[in-house]
């Protein structure tokens, strides 16, 4: 099955320092979202972009919906220790498929 | 507040046995999904559903069956428990809206095949 290629696959950054992250597809994608998914639970939903181009932000998070459509990219600034954990981008393929394909994740470990 | 819950939240059975892994949602949403997550391969599609009766395969569905009988169930079958089929496993559920689908995720169920 497709996997979205996300990079980098894990991250060892100080408090305080800004994250980047992405997630790239061979295929165009109409729907991109970004998941966080901590110890021993299910990834929950961070932000969601639906148009090519579009930026939005939740919080100290912003993400970018590639204008390709191939692409989607996840920023998170000022990093604090609750940030810790795996971030997961998720793409729909086209409206009326509802099946969502996931990357690989980019598990995030902040260094005290 | 509507949710999404998984139960139990950790098994262990045996080889051989048919063990069902159940999933509720009281968002009232038309799709469900059971995906397992494994070490090295991230989030993998086992089955899914669009609506009361209707089931599909995933791209790992050998070895587990869905049923639909009802909006807010949709329960993951493993016909005869393997040790391959040792992993966690996460139930989503989704609703058909105009500008995309968005996802949210039970706690998990935590398998282990002996």
């Amino acid at each position: 099955g497709q996997q979205l290629n996300q990079s980098p696959q894990s991250m060892f950054i100080q408090e305080g320092e800004d994250v980047s992250m992405n997630c790239t597809s061979s295929s165009i994608f109409n729907t991109w979202l970004w998941y966080k998914q901590e110890p021993g639970e299910g990834p929950v939903l961070l932000i969601a972009l639906y148009k090519a181009g579009e930026l939005t932000s939740n919080g100290r998070l912003t993400a970018q919906f590639g204008i390709t459509r191939k692409d989607s990219f996840l920023n998170i600034s000022a990093s604090i220790p609750s940030d810790v954990g795996i971030y997961f981008c998720a793409g729909q393929p086209y409206f009326g498929n509802e099946k969502l394909t996931f990357g690989t994740g980019t598990r995030l470990t902040i260094i005290p | 507040d509507a949710e999404i819950t998984q139960s139990p939240r950790h098994k262990i059975t045996e080889t051989g046995r048919q063990v069902t892994l159940a999933c509720h949602q009281t968002w009232n949403h038309n799709n469900m999904f059971w995906y397992r997550q494994d070490l090295g391969h991230g989030l993998r599609l086992i089955h899914y559903s669009y609506g009361v009766h209707d089931t599909n395969k995933g791209e790992v569905s050998d070895g587990y069956s869905v049923s639909r009988s009802n909006t807010e169930d949709l329960p993951l079958t493993l016909e005869s428990a393997a040790s391959s089929q040792t992993s966690v496993y996460f139930c989503a559920s989704s609703d058909t809206g105009g500008g995309g689908t968005e996802a949210f995720f039970g706690q998990g169920t935590r398998l282990t095949v002996v």
